[in-house]
């Protein structure tokens, strides 16, 4: 069964800091990896989709990599905003179904 | 071009009572899916539509939880009877195919709450 870890769970940076978050999965054999955002009391929305076959995918301050051998992905967030402030979930593709980790919560200061 | 929708956005029942959630997928989309997501955690997948077609239920708990998927488009999510322990946040996603390599868009989900 695919286990999906993120470390920190909680992470609180300055404004204008870059973030680092880290994603690592147990079984390499995934289709794709997809980043997403979450507000308390909302849904997901999706950041980011890295297809397996590739080794990063860039949005604006946003970049994804993905490591797919050593089982990990990082989601890089530039100069960071306090709207910025979130829980990030990132998700694996195998067997057709997402597989999340519990996220990271992050607080950007002002 | 409007985003998953869901209804309702909060429920708030007492134990033994059924519920229902309804959600309606992107347009065009064939895969649907409902997921639970507790407090603290990432959700976890309850079950998979190929259109009208549930291809993968192996998380449902059947005892308690159905759902349908008429004509392929709207989807309903059924508990009855809930239990204090069914209390979450019940997400709905969809994406145009199920071939595992297209992106999965997330309604806003319904936060149940069973006293």
């Amino acid at each position: 069964k695919q286990e999906v870890t993120q470390i920190p769970a909680a992470l609180s940076v300055p404004e204008g800091e870059n973030l680092v978050l880290n994603c690592s999965f147990t079984d390499s054999a995934i289709y794709n990896l997809q980043w997403f955002r979450q507000d308390p009391g909302k849904g997901l929305t999706s950041l980011l989709l890295i297809q397996s076959s590739q080794r990063e995918q860039t949005s604006g301050r946003l970049n994804a990599s993905l490591d797919k051998s050593s089982g990990r992905s990082t989601l890089y967030i530039a100069a960071s905003q306090p709207g910025d402030s979130a829980t990030y979930l990132c998700a694996v593709v195998d067997d057709y179904k997402l597989s999340f980790g519990a996220g990271t919560t992050v607080t950007v200061r002002a | 071009e409007a985003g998953v929708v869901q209804s309702p956005r909060y429920k708030i029942i007492e134990k033994k009572q059924p519920v229902a959630f309804w959600c309606n997928p992107i347009s065009g989309h064939n895969t649907l899916y409902w997921y639970l997501q507790n407090l603290g955690q990432g959700p976890e997948l309850l079950i998979r539509y190929e259109n009208e077609e549930a291809v993968d239920d192996s998380q449902l708990p059947k005892d308690r939880f159905s759902a349908e998927r008429l004509k392929g488009v709207d989807s309903t999510l059924k508990i009855q009877p809930a239990e204090l322990g069914d209390s979450a946040v019940y997400l709905c996603a969809s994406s145009l195919e199920g071939r595992g390599m297209d992106e999965q868009f997330f309604g806003p989900g319904t936060r149940l709450t069973v006293l």
